[in-house]
């Protein structure tokens, strides 16, 4: 079973509020993922959580909070988004970080739409 | 620095003709290649990777790659193509000297095969 589940499916929220995305995995991977894409473009890494902590930060805007409560779960919190935070937002996991030939599964994502 | 690169922004193919997607990389020391494919809509869906080994790896759905080392390639293929096939295609490389694991990925290949 190769499964990352995301909830919800599409969000759509307005700049003032707070919302989160969250992320599932059941297959003993320890490091996990968040991704953000746009439309016809190449997915870019956001965080990198490796055994259940921050271990890369792609110098993401603090609006964007990750936090990762255990090692089957990851959550991305959002708050004061723009309308240009718009997309495809996935979550993704592999066995370690570590080890670059271990593939990296992805969930199916999240819609974000902010107006 | 490692980098990934795919000349064709759409390949259009016949059904049942043979698909070729087209990958070049550069990265310093041993590189880890990968194949993702995204239907509309949807995540991405691991296809097939490179490590070591065979030049020639299969992967699901039918597809196949080849890794040439003196071209720095690693195209996609098929030897039948399916209408079901189209989707947006992405390649990627892990690995190399003073790489941090992170997966860098192409532009993206959209394919379209028509019936």
């Amino acid at each position: 079973d190769t499964e990352v589940t995301q909830t919800p499916k599409h969000l759509v929220m307005g700049m003032t509020n707070k919302k989160s995305l969250k992320c599932e995995q059941h297959m003993g991977h320890r490091a996990m993922y968040w991704y953000k894409q746009k439309a016809k473009k190449p997915p870019e890494l956001m965080f990198v959580y490796s055994y259940e902590k921050l271990s890369i930060n792609e110098s993401v805007p603090s609006r964007f909070s990750p936090e990762c409560p255990n090692s089957s779960l990851l959550n991305l919190h959002l708050h004061a988004l723009q309308p240009e935070d718009s997309a495809l937002y996935l979550c993704a996991s592999s066995l370690l970080t570590g080890s670059s030939g271990n593939t990296i599964y992805f969930g199916e994502g999240s819609w974000l739409t902010v107006v | 620095a490692q980098s990934v690169a795919q000349p064709e922004d759409q390949v259009n193919v016949a059904e049942g003709n043979p698909l070729t997607v087209k990958c070049t990389y550069s990265v310093s020391g041993n590189p880890y290649l990968f194949w993702y494919v995204q239907y509309p809509n949807r995540g991405l869906q691991f296809l097939l990777k490179y490590i070591t080994g065979d030049n020639l790896v299969k992967g699901s759905y039918g597809f196949e790659a080849e890794f040439n080392k003196s071209q720095t390639s690693f195209h996609l293929k098929k030897p039948s193509a399916l209408v079901s096939d189209s989707a947006l295609y992405f390649c990627a490389v892990r690995g190399g000297s003073g790489n941090t694991g992170k997966l860098i990925f192409g532009q993206g290949t959209t394919l379209q095969v028509k019936p």
